[in-house]
């Protein structure tokens, strides 16, 4: 089956920086890798995804980058702000599948 | 707001007791899943439904028992529950094969 890594577990940065996390997964197979945004007292919310056939997907403030050969993917926030402050779980999966393998999660905390 | 909601947000309960968890998706999806949040582990998925019918179980002990009367509704009926059931308990829906899940806010449950 499927395994992800995510590092680090913790993050902070100043206000302004941006903040970087990686995930690693092992199945070849999987072609969908979505990044959820959980905060206190809700439901991991999908901010971003991107599917294997791209190299790169940007929303404002948001990227992701896909690296099929190694086998990783990263989020990228710039110009963080405080608001960006939560736990992070990237995941992998086939996009026909249902099956979703989740990250142990990164808790970002923005220094104002 | 995501369009899935759970009910209730809280639930304590001893180890004797039979209680039920609602989901509710109000985003015209026809695939539901059960997943369980706890600490520093990543999410694990419980049970899948598909057109109302379960497709996965990922060997969940059997005092967990899901329901899913109609695409909307998705229910995990618990009795004689562990001190270590003791997590955030998270309903997501999404298209069959399709993606992208989307999470309700989870029910928080304690087993005394």
């Amino acid at each position: 089956g499927e395994n992800v890594e995510q590092h680090p577990s913790t993050l902070s940065v100043q206000e302004g920086d941006s903040a970087v996390i990686k995930c690693t997964y092992s199945d070849s197979a999987s072609n969908y890798f979505p990044w959820y945004k959980q905060e206190l007292g809700k439901g991991p919310q999908l901010i971003i995804d991107i599917r294997s056939n791209v190299g790169e997907k940007k929303d404002q403030r948001i990227a992701v980058t896909l690296n099929k050969t190694a086998k990783h993917f990263s989020l990228h926030i710039t110009e963080t702000q405080p608001e960006d402050s939560a736990v992070y779980f990237c995941a992998a999966s086939k996009y026909s599948g249902n099956q979703f393998y989740f990250g142990t999660g990164t808790s970002l905390t923005v220094i104002p | 707001e995501t369009g899935v909601t759970q009910t209730p947000r809280h639930l304590v309960m001893g180890m004797t007791n039979k209680k039920s968890l609602k989901c509710e998706q109000h985003l015209g999806h026809n695939a539901m899943y059960w997943y369980k949040q706890s600490a520093k582990k990543p999410l694990e998925l419980m049970f899948v439904y598909s057109l109302e019918e379960r497709v996965e179980n990922n060997s969940v002990p059997s005092r967990f028992s899901p329901e899913c009367p109609n695409s909307s509704h998705l229910f995990l009926h618990l009795h004689t529950l562990q001190p270590e059931d003791s997590a955030l308990y998270l309903c997501a829906s999404s298209l069959l094969n399709a993606g992208e899940q989307y999470f309700g806010p989870g029910t928080r449950l304690t087993v005394t």
